[in-house]
């Protein structure tokens, strides 16, 4: 079992949706969670971090914890073209490195 | 805004030869990370270092070494080149091993081929 599972997509999604990108982790001393966003040929950005259980907004984009679960979301309000790009979860297990997914890949079709 | 450089954008070498990647960040940033990304295996961690001569293997260290002589300084090293080793090497930096100060920064990347 992978540490961090994504689907790899593509998800595609018309402009204007909401676009739900999921996570799910199997270390549960992680305490952190991310998510980056990768532009093809392009290093990933961070957009959103996330420590406690609930919801976290920023603006268009909201993450989403569930500890119990092992379950962490990133949901995009009011997509756009230029959201299209792989989306990659990363938790802070028991070190100091990220553990990363392989990444969604977005498709938000004009 | 944090900065982290890379040495190279592309580089081209050839099986055998010794290769070195170089990354710098310019914030005082305690920990500095190597990645490799491949198509559909994400991002992979090759090392990291929490301080200065300070290093622990990543997931995949196999084939690579790193030095840290310089706070602001990780160089990733690839003693004798193969093609297996073709690939996006990322570095990234963060401030520290405390909790809401582990975001990692990255630098642009290394796209390197072995011939």
């Amino acid at each position: 079992q992978k540490e961090v599972e994504q689907n790899s997509g593509p998800l595609s999604v018309p402009e204007g949706a909401i676009a739900s990108l999921n996570c799910t982790y199997s270390d549960r001393v992680s305490q952190s969670f991310f998510w980056y966003r990768q532009y093809s040929g392009k290093s990933p950005e961070l957009i959103m971090s996330i420590y406690s259980n609930g919801d976290k907004e920023d603006g268009r984009f909201t993450a989403q914890l569930n500890k119990a679960s092992q379950y962490v979301s990133l949901l995009i309000r009011d997509s756009q073209p230029s959201d299209s790009a792989t989306y990659l979860c990363a938790v802070l297990p028991g070190r100091r490195a990220l553990t990363f997914g392989s990444g969604t890949r977005l498709q938000v079709q004009p | 805004d944090v900065k982290v450089t890379q040495s190279s954008r592309y580089l081209v070498k050839r099986t055998g030869e010794k290769v070195f990647l170089e990354c710098v960040q310019d914030m005082d940033h305690e920990n500095m990370f190597w990645y490799r990304q491949d198509p559909g295996l994400g991002l992979r961690l090759i090392y990291f270092s929490y301080d200065v001569k300070m290093k622990e293997k990543g997931d995949i260290p196999e084939g690579y070494s790193v030095s840290r002589e310089k706070k602001e300084r990780f160089s990733l090293i690839l003693e004798s080149a193969s093609t297996n080793q073709t690939s996006m090497y990322l570095c990234a930096s963060s401030l520290s091993g405390l909790v809401m100060q582990e975001t990692q920064y990255f630098g642009p990347g290394t796209r390197l081929l072995v011939l």
